[in-house]
C-alpha cells in the first residue's frame, strides 16, 4: 500500500528566505505527483503536477522535482512572502489511477 | 464561474441519522472523487468515479455511498452505520484520469456529529 510521508511536519521562517519541502513515497509505480497548498478551513489549491516521466515543473516561485526512483519529490519555494503561509500537502497518483493518497501536508509559516 | 461547488458548508447530524453531501461541477470533468479530511491525517480517499453511471469505493467506502447519475454531479451520503463520520469532506474532479490531469477541489463541508 502506498504511504506518503512529509518532512517537516512545521515550518517558521522569516520572510524572504528560500526553503525547501520534502515528500516521500513507498512505491514508485506512480502517474503523478502533486502539490497542493490549503488555507485553513479551505479546500485545495492545485500548485504544480509533475508526471511521472518529468523530473521537475515550475510556477513562479515553486518549483518542484520528482525522482521515481528513489521516490522523493522536493518543493522548493523562492523568496517567501507572509502569503504562502499555509499547509502544503504532497499526493500521488498510483499506478491504477484510483485517487490520490496525500501525506499529512507541512504546516508553513513565513514571519514578516 | 467554472469550478466545483459544495453545499452545504457545514452539516450538523444526529446519531442514527442519514445525510447527503453535494457535489457540482460545470468544468466538463469525467472523473470526480470524494475525500474526507481529519485533524492530523492526510486527506483519504472515500470513493471515486471515472465516468457517468461508474464509481468505485476507494481506501475507507465502509458506511458512505455515492451515485452518478450526471456527468456535473456526484453525491455522498454518509450513512448510520459510519461509526465516526465527523470530518470534513472535500470533492475533487479532473479531466480524466491519466497521468496529466490535475484534480481540482472544492471547498469543503464539515459534518459534526451531535
Amino acid at each position: 500500500k502506498q504511504e506518503v510521508t512529509q518532512i517537516p511536519a512545521a515550518l517558521s521562517v522569516p520572510e524572504g528566505e528560500n526553503l525547501v519541502l520534502n515528500c516521500s513515497f513507498t512505491d514508485s509505480a506512480i502517474y503523478n505527483l502533486q502539490w497542493f497548498r490549503q488555507d485553513p478551513g479551505k479546500g485545495l489549491t492545485s500548485l504544480l503536477l509533475i508526471q511521472s516521466s518529468q523530473r521537475e515543473q515550475t510556477s513562479g516561485r515553486l518549483n518542484a522535482s520528482l525522482d521515481k526512483s528513489s521516490g522523493r519529490s522536493t518543493l522548493y519555494i523562492a523568496a517567501s512572502q507572509p502569503g504562502d503561509s499555509a499547509t502544503y500537502l504532497c499526493a500521488v497518483m498510483g499506478g491504477g489511477a484510483d485517487g490520490l493518497t496525500f501525506g499529512k501536508g507541512t504546516h508553513l509559516i513565513i514571519q514578516p | 464561474d467554472g469550478g466545483i461547488t459544495q453545499s452545504p458548508k457545514y452539516l450538523f447530524r444526529k446519531e442514527g441519522q442519514n445525510v447527503t453531501l453535494s457535489c457540482e461541477q460545470n468544468l466538463n470533468h469525467d472523473a470526480m472523487y470524494w475525500y474526507r479530511q481529519d485533524p492530523g491525517q492526510g486527506l483519504r480517499l472515500i470513493y471515486y468515479s471515472q465516468i457517468v453511471n461508474d464509481f468505485q469505493k476507494g481506501d475507507i467506502a465502509e458506511g458512505y455511498s455515492v451515485s452518478r447519475e450526471k456527468k456535473e454531479s456526484f453525491p455522498l451520503t454518509v450513512t448510520s452505520a459510519q461509526k465516526n463520520p465527523t470530518a470534513f469532506y472535500l470533492c475533487a474532479s479532473s479531466i480524466g484520469a491519466g497521468g496529466a490531469d490535475t484534480q481540482y477541489f472544492g471547498p469543503g463541508t464539515r459534518l459534526t456529529v451531535l
